[in-house]
Order: structure tokens, then C-alpha cells, then sequence
């Protein structure tokens, strides 16, 4: 089976542009997560989902970072408009319902803006 | 707040040599603790995890046991590869009615020489 798949895998862009992160999780898997990674703060989760709900978003650092489940199995996480300090490795992740905490991870999405 | 503290890297090896890597928590209740290995370049991996007190985590040769009493769960392997260079991340649930919620520690960055 695949894992969970994320696009693109990397990213550069300027400060003030529109970025669109793309996950699909593991099929069958009820929960999906989304981190960020950087040296200063390691790794944060920004949101989570249950069943395509929004179930914890406290995590998400300003009204410029917005998440979206519309299906099983597609996640956008959206940055508008981007800053410098945004720049970090983002991870998708997902988990089955019987065991939410077994997390299976993607393989990130190294952003730079510039 | 529920928190995991980990010793600080990076750790360097001789093949073959034993490894520990040191992990404390704080948590209100009876949290599931978890460690997860992230590869270069790649997502985090679950390695093992230990759902209650006293219960020994194992998987490829890395063992982990849950103490209440001192709140640990440490990391060990009687014989490291230069496979097994890693950043090593303790994690434990974050039970504030989050269910699926991680709380991670910082990482802690393994070099194994041949």
C-alpha cells in the first residue's frame, strides 16, 4: 500500500505569494495531522482532523494558515500571504481510528520563502 | 501542561557500541508513550511505543520501558549499525481530550561510525 503521499516536495516563493501544501492520507485512515518542523521550535502540530472535521486547530500559528479536508482523501493546508519565518519542513500525517496515536508520516514538504 | 523532555544530541557511536537515549515526561493521568525515528530526508516512523506502566516497548534490536516512578522511558540497544543513524523522537498522548494529540520531544540526533 502506499503511504501517505505529499506534493510537491519542495517549495521556494517569494514573501507575500499564495502556497498550497497537498496531502493524501493512507487509505482507510480516519485521522490526518498536520506538523511543521524547524530547528528553533522542532516539530509543532499545527491541525488535526477526525473524519474530514477539523477537531484541534490551536496549533495553527495565524489567521494566514488555513486547512482544508473536503474528502477522505485529500488535505490542503494554505499560507496566504507567506512570510520568511514560514519557512520550515511541513508533514502530513495519518492514523486508523482504532489507534489514532500510531501516526504514519509523510514525507514532508521542505519550504523556503524568500 | 503534559510535556517530554529528551537529552540533547547529537550522540555519536562506534558500530556496536550500546545506546541510550534519555527521556523524561510530565502528564497529568496515563498517557501512551511513543518513540518515532526520522531518517534523512524522510517522515517520522514509529519504532515502539508502551501503553502503561511497566510495559516494554521492542522493535529492530531498540527497547524502551515504561517507568512511573521516575516518569522516563529511555531508549536502548545493546548494538547500534550504522543503519541506525537517526533523529530519535520521544512522544507521549496528550490526553486533554484530544485523543490522536502527540506531544513530541525536541529530537535527539544519533551519528553511528563504522
Amino acid at each position: 500500500d502506499a503511504g501517505v503521499i505529499q506534493s510537491p516536495r519542495h517549495e521556494v516563493t517569494e514573501m507575500g505569494q499564495e502556497v498550497t501544501l497537498r496531502c493524501k492520507p493512507i487509505s482507510g485512515h480516519d485521522y490526518l495531522f498536520w506538523y511543521r518542523q524547524t530547528m528553533m521550535r522542532g516539530l509543532e502540530l499545527l491541525i488535526y482532523f477526525n473524519n474530514n472535521v477539523p477537531i484541534d486547530d490551536s496549533g495553527m500559528p495565524e489567521d494566514r494558515f488555513s486547512a482544508k479536508m473536503p474528502n477522505a482523501s485529500f488535505s490542503t493546508l494554505k499560507i496566504q500571504p507567506s512570510e520568511p519565518r514560514d519557512s520550515a519542513v511541513y508533514f502530513c500525517a495519518s492514523s486508523p481510528e482504532a489507534a489514532p496515536e500510531t501516526q504514519y508520516f509523510g514525507p514532508g514538504t521542505r519550504l523556503l520563502v524568500l | 501542561g503534559n510535556s517530554v523532555t529528551q537529552m540533547e544530541g547529537p550522540v555519536t557511536l562506534s558500530e556496536e557500541a550500546f545506546l541510550t537515549i534519555n527521556c523524561t515526561y510530565t502528564a497529568t493521568g496515563y498517557p501512551s508513550l511513543f518513540w518515532y525515528v526520522q531518517y534523512p530526508g524522510e517522515g517520522l516512523q514509529l519504532l515502539l511505543k508502551a501503553t502503561k506502566a511497566d510495559d516494554k516497548g521492542s522493535n529492530k534490536g531498540f527497547e524502551a520501558t515504561y517507568r512511573k516512578e521516575t516518569t522516563s522511558f529511555h531508549l536502548e540497544k545493546g548494538s547500534v549499525q550504522v543503519s541506525d543513524s537517526a533523529v530519535y523522537f520521544c512522544a507521549l498522548s496528550d490526553q486533554r481530550g484530544s485523543q490522536g494529540n502527540l506531544i513530541f520531544g525536541k529530537g535527539t540526533k544519533l551519528s553511528v561510525k563504522p
